[in-house]
């Protein structure tokens, strides 16, 4: 299995505080990247990272934001949450290189509920 | 708009028999595909992939059909067992959209014992 781990599990917040994930890879890999997990969407990604300090949006990014400082860590931070935010957040991690298309491999889950 | 579709939310299939798993695409673009299973409280865990240079990959009981013309692509699972139960994504990216992955809305798949 990768080494990816997501911190917290389970988390229950008010509507309006701010949250913060946070994924964690032992595995060295350059990309990193932020997905929700909704019924009838199926994964959609948020952010992902394409290096220490390089992040670019996904296709569901509005009310969130991503930081990596480290090759190892990669935040998502609800601002201020919503009840629209409460979700599955899956963290994945690839090691694509230009010119090879790689696998994604996930990290086991947050599941965050805002009240 | 969703550009890769599992028009099937659920299948039961009987052990031992083959379980089919469809999924559909609707950018030309897509040249990676893969398949991955979750169990309940997990991760998506990577299964088989296929790339668009081929129409079939095969490992183990696990095989992914390409029809790129059709812009349709299966998984068959064969003969499936009880702890296939899961859900099933499937998933595409294109060199032009960077390394995005793009995933369908997932099939759930129950093996009866």
């Amino acid at each position: 299995d990768a080494g990816i781990t997501q911190s917290p599990r389970h988390k229950v917040t008010e509507t309006g505080t701010p949250v913060t994930l946070r994924c964690h890879q032992t595995e060295n890999h350059r990309y990193m990247y932020w997905y929700r997990q909704d019924p009838g969407h199926g994964l959609r990604l948020i952010h992902y990272s394409y290096g220490v300090k390089d992040t670019d949006k996904g296709e569901v990014s509005d009310g969130y934001s991503v930081s990596r400082s480290k090759t190892e860590d990669f935040l998502l931070t609800l601002e201020s949450a919503t009840s629209s935010q409460t979700s599955v957040y899956f963290c994945a991690i690839s090691a694509t290189s230009g010119s090879i298309q790689e696998t994604q491999y996930f990290g086991p889950g947050t599941r965050l509920l805002v009240l | 708009d969703q550009q890769v579709k599992q028009n099937s939310p659920s299948l039961s299939v009987q052990e031992g028999r083959i379980s089919i798993l469809n999924c559909d695409y609707t950018n030309s673009m897509f040249d990676y595909f893969l398949w991955y299973k979750k169990y309940p409280a997990e991760g998506p865990t990577f299964l088989i992939s296929i790339s668009s240079i081929k129409d079939k990959n095969e490992d183990g009981r696990f095989t992914v059909f390409l029809n790129k013309s059709a812009k349709h692509l299966s998984l068959h699972i064969v003969p499936s067992q009880p702890g296939d139960s899961a859900v099933y994504f499937c998933a595409a990216s294109s060199r032009n959209t960077g390394n995005q992955f793009y995933f369908g809305t997932g099939t759930s798949l129950t093996v009866i014992p």
